[in-house]
């Protein structure tokens, strides 16, 4: 498949190990935020969400902390695995209709080594 | 349950000339968004359909123009093309009536792959 980032920043780890990839979104009026990975030749895939009236949200193996004050999203992997290898996005929106659209910030490009 | 499909998967064209894409998309889902991605970056937003209307637009020109069917599948229409064009455009889709796992969660499609030389 084609790569979806040829210049983003990249962030190698081995196997087994956490992995934390972060994030500064840009409008103090976004409410809702996701993550998306995005593998070589696909469309982004949701993998967390956290509403802005909380810090923290976790899923299987993923953990998502949101601080408010800086505008800082990060995205905590436990027990990195190879198939984790991707591009990871973050997104910002606002919840009050429902349709809105978001705004992606620039991505990073996990690695994860064997 | 088929997720969002788009065609075709990739499509290469000349500076000036005029493309349309297609996106049909998941099962129950009303809205149709499209977002274009240059290599290396985030996906950003183009417009949005629902109820066969624009509602949303981002920054981009009037030569991006779209359309949505009653069946709510979509088009994408880009004319006049230039080289900054060549990008891969995603088309996602979403509804606040569906349900799912979380509110407003938008199913992105594999994306169709233009090429402007």
């Amino acid at each position: 498949g084609e790569s979806v980032g040829l210049h983003l920043p990249t962030l190698s780890v081995q196997e087994g190990d956490n992995s934390i990839i972060n994030c500064a979104y840009s409008n103090s009026a976004s409410d809702y935020f996701i993550w998306y990975k995005q593998e070589s030749g696909k469309g982004p895939q949701f993998i967390i969400d956290i509403r802005s009236n909380m810090d923290k949200r976790q899923g299987q193996r993923v953990t998502v902390l949101l601080n408010k004050t800086v505008k800082h999203l990060s995205l905590q992997i436990a027990a990195t695995q190879p198939g984790d290898s991707a591009v990871y996005f973050c997104a910002e929106t606002l919840m009050d209709t429902g349709r809105r659209a978001l705004t992606f910030g620039s991505g990073t490009r996990l690695q994860v080594q064997p | 349950d088929a997720g969002v499909t788009q065609s075709p998967t990739h499509l290469i064209k000349t500076r000036g000339q005029q493309v349309t894409l297609r996106c049909s998309p998941k099962s129950g889902h009303d809205t149709v968004s499209w977002y274009q991605q240059a290599l290396g970056q985030g996906p950003q937003f183009i417009f949005q359909y629902y109820e066969e209307e624009e509602r949303q637009r981002g920054n981009f020109p009037d030569r991006f123009s779209g359309h949505q069917f009653p069946n709510y599948s979509s088009e994408l229409n880009v004319n006049a093309l230039l080289l900054g064009d060549s990008a891969l455009y995603l088309c996602a889709s979403s509804s606040p009536l569906a349900g799912g796992s979380s509110y407003n969660e938008q199913f992105f499609g594999p994306g169709t792959r233009l090429t402007v030389l």
